[in-house]
């Protein structure tokens, strides 16, 4: 797998439920990023999670970060149909400027 | 509120001719990158600069350039513009190894 993949790669969930996405990295890193691309649009920013932090919250968004298995989660509590979207998680090898980006998780949350 | 900017959404040029995708900034962000998203791929980065008239090659750079004369501004050049360049185009900023801001994208088809 690629660094940065995301799993599964694609998820279709009914509004209100809970929406759980997976990445998996390679390398050590100093933080794992997580974010939101709408069709056809650029990339937005959700979360950042530092390479010492285990969990982070951001309203309804809760990011996980285990650097022993090299993998993070995205939960999004109560989904909404505005939150059908690809969701993408990178890495920053330590020492680098590259980021490294899945392949995406891509979500669709039907009303 | 923080902002990148691309020079065009949509863009069709014909097989050989010269195309500039301008991006600019206006975060005072040191390094700026460019990267081609195709279905199934995700992002692949194609060149990074992380200071002015300082460029890396990222995983894919052939067939393509690129010039930052000015902190702000990154230019990326397909010097012969051919059909397997057609793409989406996202440009972004960053500070150090932190958050990455994207912009709208540009919608490339080389005809």
């Amino acid at each position: 797998s690629q660094q940065g993949e995301e799993d599964p790669q694609a998820l279709s969930i009914q509004e209100g439920e809970n929406a759980t996405m997976n990445c998996s990295y390679k390398t050590s890193i100093n933080n794992l990023q997580w974010y939101r691309q709408n069709s056809g649009r650029g990339l937005v920013h959700l979360i950042l999670i530092r390479s010492n932090e285990r969990e982070k919250h951001s309203g309804r968004l809760r990011v996980t970060l285990d650097t022993s298995k090299k993998s993070s989660s995205l939960l999004i509590t109560a989904s909404r149909a505005a939150d059908t979207a690809s969701y993408f998680c990178a890495t920053i090898e330590v020492g680098t400027y590259k980021y490294i980006f899945g392949t995406g998780t891509r979500l669709k949350v039907l009303a | 509120d923080v902002k990148v900017t691309q020079s065009s959404r949509y863009l069709v040029k014909r097989t050989g001719e010269k195309v500039f995708l301008e991006c600019v900034q206006d975060m005072d962000h040191e390094n700026m990158f460019w990267y081609r998203q195709d279905p199934g791929l995700g992002l692949r980065l194609i060149y990074f600069s992380y200071d002015v008239k300082m460029k890396e090659k990222g995983d894919i750079p052939e067939g393509y350039s690129v010039s930052r004369e000015k902190k702000e501004r990154f230019s990326l050049i397909l010097e012969s513009a051919s059909t397997n360049q057609t793409s989406m185009y996202l440009c972004a900023s960053s500070r150090a190894q932190e958050t990455q801001y994207f912009g709208p994208g540009t919608r490339l088809l080389v005809l």
